[in-house]
């Protein structure tokens, strides 16, 4: 069973509009959760890196957030721009720090 | 500097034949790992080195499945008696140490018919 589960699987959105992505994970303990973007053909890139103990993060338009307690991370995407087409993938690092459990990734597709 | 490096790009082979990838790491990266992404599926660890300790082989879905890192560097995997559910993109990464970011290269695309 995956313990990482990611939603929705895939997304439409207009340009310019904001999406939220979600993730629900039951590692635990664990030492961070991370969100990837990763392009058709490409390798995942990082966004973001959050530690249990923090709340919020943000890189540029991407915000992405942790409750540890209910054991959910959001990635809130602003103004979304074409570009932002990809795969969005949550990773739960365990705290040994040795694996990565990988969300299925959510497919963003943002059309004009 | 030069990221993650990963060939071939795409590789197609006939069912029961033998495939190697090969991935380059990051210069002073002392974790490399590989994971496997099939379609509609999210990535799925196989293995990873750290320095010159033994590797974690535990993610590695059967014996046909082995990895080499030669020298603490180049990495290879090795798919012996392919099987057309080996079908998927390896991905390689590579940090610091292990535990640190993960810095993943673009990789290989087999399709085994």
């Amino acid at each position: 069973k995956n313990q990482v589960e990611q939603s929705p699987q895939s997304l439409i959105i207009l340009e310019g509009k904001n999406c939220t992505l979600q993730c629900n994970y039951t590692v635990s303990p664990f030492s961070n959760l991370r969100w990837y973007k990763q392009d058709t053909g490409r390798g995942p890139v990082s966004l973001t890196i959050m530690t249990f103990s923090e709340n919020t993060k943000s890189n540029g338009r991407y915000t992405a957030t942790l409750d540890a307690d209910t054991k959910q991370s959001s990635l809130h995407i602003t103004a979304s721009q074409l570009s932002d087409s990809a795969s969005y993938i949550c990773v739960v690092q365990n705290q040994a720090g040795t694996a990565l459990i990988f969300g299925k990734g959510t497919t963003l597709s943002v059309s004009s | 500097g030069a990221g993650v490096s990963q060939s071939p790009s795409n590789k197609v082979t006939e069912k029961g034949k033998d495939v190697e990838l090969r991935c380059d790491p990051i210069s002073g990266h002392t974790a490399l790992y590989w994971y496997r992404q099939s379609l509609g599926q999210g990535l799925e660890f196989l293995i990873y080195f750290q320095g010159n300790s033994a590797p974690d082989k535990s993610g590695l879905p059967s014996d046909r499945f082995s990895a080499e890192r030669t020298g603490g560097s180049v990495s290879t995997l090795t798919i012996q008696r392919t099987q057309q559910e080996d079908s998927a993109v390896y991905l390689c990464a590579s940090s610091l140490v292990v535990g640190d970011e993960q810095y993943f290269g673009p990789g290989t695309r087999l399709t085994v018919t």
